[in-house]
This record gives C-alpha cells, sequence and structure tokens, in this order.
C-alpha cells in the first residue's frame, strides 16, 4: 500500500483556473515538502513544512498556497493557472524536518491547456 | 555556491561495464550526500548516501566516492544491468537542512 498518496494522479486544467493537489502521508513524518519536476527543471523543491508550519518557500510566485490542515497532510493550492505550470508534482516527506532521508509520493501529472 | 553540478546530462553503458556519474559542489559547509534514483514514470527514490567522515560507501553494486579536498563526489555502478536504467539524481544537504539537486543523469544500460 503506498503510503504517501496524491491525488488526482493525473489532472488537466484551463488557463486561468484554479486547482488543489493532495498529499497525505501514512509514515508517521513530522516534515512533508512539494516538489515540481518538467522537462525544464529536472527536480525542483517549492516548499517544506514541519509540524505543520512553514519552513522554507522557494517558489516566487504566490499562485502557488500549500495547505496543512492535519499534520500528515499538506495540499497546494495553484490558482490563476499557466501553461508553464505543466509538470509533475511531487508531494515528499521525511523523519524529522530536514531532508536527508526523503520518500516520495507518486506525483500529479498537471496539464494546463 | 548553493549549487550542485552534475554530469554527464546522458551516459550509455553497456550490460556489465561500470556506469560512473559525476557530481561537484562548492559550498564546503554541505555535509550530506544522497544518490536518488528514478525510473520511468515513477517518482525519485534514495538510493545511497555518504557523510563527509568518509570517502567511500558500499552498498552492494552501488558505491559512492567522495573526494572532499576537491569538493566531487561521484556514483559507480558495477556490472551494470538493463534494470538499472534510470535517471540519477545526486544532492547535497546544507547547514540549513537544505538539499541542492543536480540536474540529473540519465543512464542507459544496453544488453
Amino acid at each position: 500500500d503506498p503510503k504517501i498518496i496524491q491525488k488526482p494522479k493525473y489532472l488537466v486544467a484551463v488557463t486561468g483556473s484554479e486547482k488543489i493537489l493532495i498529499c497525505e502521508q501514512y509514515l508517521g513524518h513530522n516534515a512533508m515538502y512539494w516538489y515540481r519536476q518538467s522537462a525544464k527543471k529536472p527536480l525542483e523543491f517549492m516548499f517544506s513544512y514541519s509540524y505543520q508550519k512553514l519552513m522554507d518557500n522557494q517558489t516566487a510566485s504566490s499562485r502557488f498556497q500549500p495547505q496543512s490542515s492535519k499534520k500528515n497532510h499538506l495540499d497546494l493550492q495553484i490558482t490563476a493557472l499557466k501553461p508553464d505550470d505543466s509538470a509533475t508534482y511531487f508531494c515528499a516527506s521525511s523523519p524529522q524536518g530536514w531532508q536527508n532521508t526523503l520518500y516520495f509520493g507518486a506525483g500529479t501529472r498537471l496539464s494546463v491547456l | 555556491q548553493q549549487q550542485v553540478r552534475q554530469s554527464p546530462q546522458s551516459l550509455t553503458v553497456w550490460e556489465g561495464e561500470t556506469a560512473i556519474l559525476n557530481c561537484s559542489y562548492e559550498d564546503s559547509t554541505f555535509d550530506y550526500f544522497p544518490w536518488y534514483h528514478q525510473f520511468p514514470g515513477e517518482s525519485p527514490a534514495l538510493l545511497i548516501a555518504i557523510r563527509p567522515v568518509s570517502n567511500k560507501k558500499e552498498d552492494g553494486r552501488f558505491t559512492i566516492f567522495f573526494n572532499k579536498r576537491e569538493k566531487k563526489f561521484s556514483l559507480h555502478i558495477a556490472d551494470s544491468q538493463p534494470g538499472d536504467s534510470a535517471t540519477y539524481f545526486c544532492a547535497a544537504s546544507n547547514s540549513n537542512y537544505q538539499l541542492i539537486w543536480g540536474s540529473g543523469t540519465k543512464l542507459i544500460i544496453k544488453p
């Protein structure tokens, strides 16, 4: 059974719309992250959360907003979608608040038309 | 200075040969160096990692060689198999616990 669940697996959106990517982890980890992968940038760190608090934000755009309603949840809201946002978004977690051992979810592949 | 440079971008070797993937860095505060692999259509997964207290770490056919003086580290895959074909990412962790990633090496093992 997957320990990090990402929903949906595939997502198609129109330019200008808003979507929420879901992530739940059942590894008992205290830290969660969002990464993005596209042809332009192989693996790009976006956010890190520890005990539901934002620790690091490497995303320039405020259109990307992480949301942590529970300790093991870290969703990603993306507003005003652009075609350049098309990528695979990976959620990850680690036992402690540093990224020494990352466990990745299967990813959400987002296509913006 | 926070960059991790990875080369080559792609590498093809014959089955049974040793594949060598290289990374370098500039920030001397980096103290943890993992390698992740990612098979097509899957997510990255930790393969092997090293700390600067040692200059070599082995796990089966996979070995990290670490050169602190030159700020370089490499992944050697011995007796490479077609199943090793994947994209390999090196990374380095700094004192702020951020993980800085290399750009990846796409490895193809030809049978």
